[in-house]
């Protein structure tokens, strides 16, 4: 069983650019999380879909993101403009329910500069 | 505002000793705990998990202690094993919350050989 996948794995841009960030769950999970980790700091709570609704978006931290999981299943994240401190590993997780724990990407590393 | 913490940024251990990694919590909702363990350049993998309604999981050599009263988790690790050098992720969530976790700032184990 494939586990949780995420394109690109590195990803360097320009302070006011876009970028697009995949995660594909594993296959019939429902549930889909991202997460991030910036300069080295705690992981953060991001969002959460069940299927293709938000569940809780609490986490994102301002409108230049924006996560999308259309037909539920992979999902993108967006960030439009990027800033500076945008840069970090972004994870995505999946898991089958709520209630069991969640497996993990291997995450997005993104330089801003 | 921290509400996983572990205080311990890193932690040495001889080969075949015990490893005993600690995590505090102030959030009194938190009702399920996880431990995750990464890799550098890989996304967290799920180690062991316990439920507020225990005070003790074991797999393998893997044990957590979860003391509720003292808002406090311990991941005892025995014996250690080179290949268990990683950083440790502590996490909790509220259980209304589903997976929304809360991770705290991790700590990084180095098992000597």
């Amino acid at each position: 069983e494939a586990g949780v996948t995420q394109f690109p794995s590195h990803s360097v841009i320009e302070k006011g650019q876009t970028v697009t960030l995949r995660c594909d769950p594993i296959s019939g999970h429902d549930n889909l999380y991202w997460y991030r980790r910036v300069m080295g700091k705690e992981i953060k709570f991001l969002l959460h879909f069940v299927k293709e609704s938000k569940q809780d978006e609490s986490g994102m931290p301002n409108n230049r993101f924006l996560a999308e999981r259309t037909g539920g299943t992979y999902s993108t994240l967006k960030v439009q403009p990027a800033e500076l401190e945008d840069s970090g590993v972004y994870f995505c997780a999946s898991s089958r329910t709520s209630g069991t724990e969640a497996f993990f990407g291997q995450g997005t590393r993104l330089t801003v500069v | 505002d921290q509400q996983v913490k572990q205080n311990s940024p890193s932690l040495s251990v001889q080969e075949g000793r015990i490893s005993i990694l600690n995590c505090d919590y102030t959030n009194s909702m938190f009702d399920y705990f996880l431990w995750y363990k990464k890799y550098p350049a890989e996304g967290p993998t799920f180690l062991i998990s316990i439920s507020s309604i225990k005070d003790k999981n074991e797999d393998g050599r893997f044990t957590v202690f979860l003391n509720k009263s003292a808002k406090h988790l311990s991941l005892h690790i025995v014996p250690s094993q080179p290949g268990d050098s990683a950083v440790y992720f502590c996490a909790a969530t509220p259980d209304n919350y589903g997976q929304n976790f809360v991770f705290g700032p991790g700590t990084r184990l180095s098992v000597l050989p």
